[in-house]
């Protein structure tokens, strides 16, 4: 089965702690994103890759970091200078070039600081 | 800053009625427009696409583009209960063509 998976589904962090959140698609697609969801709010870019070994901020990508050695895999790091990070962790592909960028979502993991 | 506005609801139609939900966005290049559903817990599911001023059928779903006005709608005719879920509309801006998400209207449909 193509699509995206995303683990672990729910992840608690300590204070002070650094995170990884796995991301791996098996679409063939080039471009791969990182969005953030809090209770109520839309989604909220924080990094994306148009192509391995680059990457490009998003609107809040202060406290997180990202790599993209293989076109399949973009890991999202969550580290301790990230104040607030309790929320809704979503990651996203589509087809590059692509006009219109339908981007296609995977099923998300739930990161709660302790 | 580029913004996509959603009313929030919520919204609650009875089932078998049509469910109207409304967007708007603020940059006047953007080219590509996107409703999102997504159920509680889940993550967002693409269920429409529209890139040109018109409308667009896809079964029980219409999207809707006027560019001049700068509005995007969804139109889900004879509601189900099924269809019960937050919508977001989202739209394309930029050289990389970065989606900008609006903050959902929350829908509810009544057996």
């Amino acid at each position: 089965d193509g699509g995206i998976t995303q683990s672990p589904k729910y992840l608690f962090r300590k204070e002070g702690q650094n995170v990884t959140l796995s991301c791996e698609q098996n679409l063939n697609h080039d471009a791969m994103y990182w969005y953030r969801q809090d209770p109520g709010q839309g989604l909220r870019l924080i990094y994306y890759s148009q192509i391995v070994n680059d990457f490009q901020k998003g609107d809040i990508a202060e406290g997180y970091s990202v790599s993209r050695e293989k076109k399949e895999s973009f890991p999202l790091t969550v580290t301790s200078a990230q104040k607030n990070p309790t929320a809704f962790y979503l990651c996203a592909s589509s087809i590059i070039p692509n006009t219109y960028n339908e981007q296609f979502f995977g099923p998300g993991t739930r990161l709660t600081v302790l | 800053q580029k913004e996509v506005e959603q009313n929030s609801g919520p919204l609650s139609v009875p089932e078998g009625a049509i469910a109207s939900l409304n967007c708007t966005y603020s940059d006047r290049g953007s080219q590509s427009f996107f409703w999102y559903r997504q159920y509680s817990g889940k993550s967002p599911e693409l269920i429409m696409s529209i890139y040109s001023n018109g409308d667009k059928e896809d079964g029980r779903f219409t999207a809707q583009l006027n560019k001049a006005s700068q509005y995007v709608s969804l139109l889900i005719r004879d509601s189900q209960p099924s269809d019960s879920a937050t919508y977001l509309c989202a739209s394309t801006s930029g050289s990389a063509r970065q989606l900008t998400f609006g903050s959902g209207t929350q829908l509810t449909v009544l057996p």
